[in-house]
């Protein structure tokens, strides 16, 4: 099974600044017969189901405000907030999807300092 | 509009079983692959199973043997069979459509329990 491992645990950012998450996969999410990495990025605040705001590693979804941007491949990835807004306090999670069982995780808590 | 709606949960004794239901509108549920997903209490989110369109299953290990997704077309409707529960077992159970999930219902608790 893939183990993912997000870091840190916790962080807390001053509004206007960056915050950046790191997604570490135990195996490459590289296909590469269409060269995509299929990891993905949810967003989850208290009492509500978790929101998808990247899959294939980068593309945002519809929606998204473009402060929102991830990187990486293979088996290193992040997530990038540009300029930190007092909605974007949440838990992000990272999730592959190259194969089951689709494991995510464990989460990253945003604060703002 | 696509709309996902959890029912079924509750509290349950250990050993027990249960059958969570997801109602979908918007889409069919047997046209994309579809997903139950679960958080136990203040804790991370966990995958616990798919079914592919072809209807091929999969489930998380901590589950396997224990648990069955199924669909019913004419209803449009997603199910969790659920048995032998467990304490850990306890936790609000989510449907998401699609792999990754651009779809979720607001979610069902199940509490696991004597």
């Amino acid at each position: 099974d893939i183990v993912m491992i997000q870091s840190p645990d916790s962080l807390a950012v001053s509004l206007g600044e960056r915050a950046t998450i790191n997604c570490k996969s135990s195996q490459s999410l590289l296909y590469s017969d269409n060269n995509n990495n299929y990891l993905a990025w949810y967003q989850q605040k208290p009492g509500q189901p978790p929101r998808l705001l990247i899959s294939l590693t980068s593309a945002r979804e519809s929606g998204v405000p473009d402060r929102f941007s991830g990187s990486g491949s293979g088996t290193d990835f992040t997530l990038t907030i540009s300029s930190l807004q007092p909605e974007d306090v949440a838990v992000y999670y990272c999730q592959q999807y190259y194969r089951t069982p689709y494991s995510f995780g464990q989460g990253t808590n945003l604060e703002i300092k | 509009e696509v709309q996902l709606v959890e029912s079924g949960g509750g509290l349950i004794q250990p050993g027990g079983s249960l059958r969570l239901s997801c109602a979908a509108s918007g889409f069919t549920v047997s046209g994309d692959f579809m997903n139950w997903v679960r958080q136990a209490p203040g804790k991370g989110l966990e995958w616990v199973s798919v079914i592919y369109i072809a209807g091929t299953t999969y489930y998380a290990d901590s589950v396997k043997g224990r648990f069955t997704i199924s669909r019913d077309t004419s209803k449009n409707t997603l199910y969790l069979q659920m048995n032998s529960l467990r304490a850990e077992d306890t936790a609000v159970y989510y449907c998401a459509r699609d792999v990754p999930s651009l779809n979720w219902g607001q979610g069902t608790l199940v509490a696991v329990s004597s």
